[in-house]
């Protein structure tokens, strides 16, 4: 079974330039999330849709960072503009159902380094 | 809110020997509770998981068990490996409207020594 996918691996940016990550999550999965995941700390939610409709995207900055998922499958993440503190990985994970006791799996995240 | 303290790292032991990384919560309501593991290179993935309190979580010689009367998940192997150097991630999951929302804590580097 194929995994989470996500692209770019890397990306380097300057501030105020935007940027836009690729998911494609395990084929079925209704859930989707958005984590970030800034270095020495865990991963953040910042958006989770269920199926095309977002569920939460209460920690995401919404003057800055946009996301949809189109048709309930890929999805992408956007960031305009870039600003310094955006460095971090991007990390795309699906699930199931997005109940409490199920499984979510990581993709291999997009480390954005923005100078 | 919903939050998760791992011990400080990063820690570093010699193969063989025992491992405890502790875990301590917050949350509203009953939590389920995970422990990830990010290997270099690679993408989190669910080490194990336990859903009610006293259940016991295991996979790969990793244990933990919930305590909820200490608000607790402490990950412990008897006999650590080189393989086994990784970021370990303590993760809370509610149920509910959260629609299955992880808080993870800051996570602790593991490094196993020949």
């Amino acid at each position: 079974e194929a995994g989470v996918a996500q692209s770019p691996r890397y990306k380097i940016i300057e501030k105020r330039q935007s940027v836009a990550f690729w998911c494609n999550p395990i084929s079925g999965h209704a859930t989707l999330y958005w984590y970030q995941q800034i270095l020495g700390q865990g991963p953040k939610l910042l958006i989770q849709f269920q199926n095309n409709g977002v569920v939460d995207d209460s920690q995401l900055p919404k003057d800055r960072f946009s996301a949809e998922r189109l048709k309930g499958v890929d999805s992408t993440l956007k960031i305009q503009p870039a600003k310094l503190e955006d460095s971090a990985v991007y990390l795309c994970a699906s699930s199931p159902s997005g109940t409490a006791n199920t499984e979510a799996f990581f993709g291999q995240g997009t480390r954005l380094t923005v100078v | 809110g919903d939050s998760v303290t791992q011990m400080e790292g990063p820690v570093t032991l010699s193969e063989e020997a025992f491992l405890t990384i502790n875990c301590t919560y917050t949350a509203t309501g009953y939590p389920s509770l995970f422990w990830y593991v990010q290997y270099p290179g690679e993408g989190l993935q669910l080490l194990l998981k336990a859903t009610k309190a006293d259940d016991k979580g295991s996979n790969k010689g990793f244990e933990a068990t919930y305590r909820k009367e200490t608000t607790s998940f402490h990950l412990e192997k008897g006999s650590v490996q080189v393989s086994d150097s990784a970021v370990y991630f303590c993760a809370l999951m509610v149920g509910g409207t959260s629609y299955g929302k992880l808080t993870f804590g800051q996570g602790t580097i593991l490094t196993v020594h020949p």
